[in-house]
């Protein structure tokens, strides 16, 4: 399985809902990576996960909070957000943190009224 | 901090036409990552770049690394219509991965 799997696919939320969004792989990589992209922009790293441990903040909101169960799995809990959070979220991984390619997921859109 | 910056930003070429975009980035490092991505999709990984003087190449596209002048190429060569999509490099220091700022190709008939 050379995948990297998100869900869902597209998200609306209002501003005082609580939301998750998932990223799973089965590559047996090691270190995972949540991206934001807002439109005709590059993507802007978020949270970096090594091991399982959260290893890069990149000074995000705390209305973001990021969990990592299992080696396979990433999440990304949303809370009271602004709507200039409407992005799309892409989840990455790679075998390790450092000096590996990265693998993207399809991407979450999300819609925040 | 680092830059990572292409040029040009916007392409607008001919099918049949050559043309190359190029990614500047201001640390050293020698691993760069070319990706491509569809309006409202994913990034599919192109090409991995991991020392001086790498040069891929796959269908129409080639690509290069000059470590030295901290040069990334994206050649194309005789443009056809689905190659239009935009394009990023992405530079790894091995502490940090930083994406260009994008081109967006346009192949026109």
């Amino acid at each position: 399985d050379t995948e990297v799997t998100q869900t869902p696919k597209h998200l609306v939320m209002g501003m005082t809902n609580k939301k998750s969004l998932k990223c799973e792989q089965h590559m047996g990589h090691r270190a995972m990576y949540w991206y934001k992209q807002k439109a005709k922009k590059p993507p802007e790293l978020m949270f970096v996960y090594s091991y399982e441990k959260l290893s890069i903040n990149e000074s995000v909101p705390s209305r973001f909070s990021p969990e990592c169960p299992n080696s396979s799995l990433l999440n990304l809990h949303l809370h009271a957000l602004q709507p200039e959070d409407s992005a799309l979220y892409l989840c990455a991984s790679s075998q390790d943190f450092s000096k590996q390619e990265q693998f993207f997921g399809p991407g979450t859109r999300l819609t925040v009224l | 901090e680092l830059k990572v910056e292409q040029n040009p930003l916007f392409l607008s070429m001919q099918e049949g036409k050559n043309y190359t975009i190029y990614c500047n980035y201001s640390t050293t490092s020698d691993r760069l990552y070319w990706y491509r991505q569809d309006p409202g999709k994913s990034l599919e990984s192109l090409f991995v770049l991991l020392s001086n003087g790498a040069v891929k190449q796959e269908g129409r596209l080639m690509a290069s690394l000059d470590t030295k002048a901290r040069l990334s190429t994206l050649h194309i060569t005789a443009a056809v219509h689905d190659l239009s999509a935009t394009y990023f490099c992405a530079v790894d220091t091995g502490n940090q991965f930083y994406f260009g700022t994008g081109t967006s190709l346009t192949v026109i008939p």
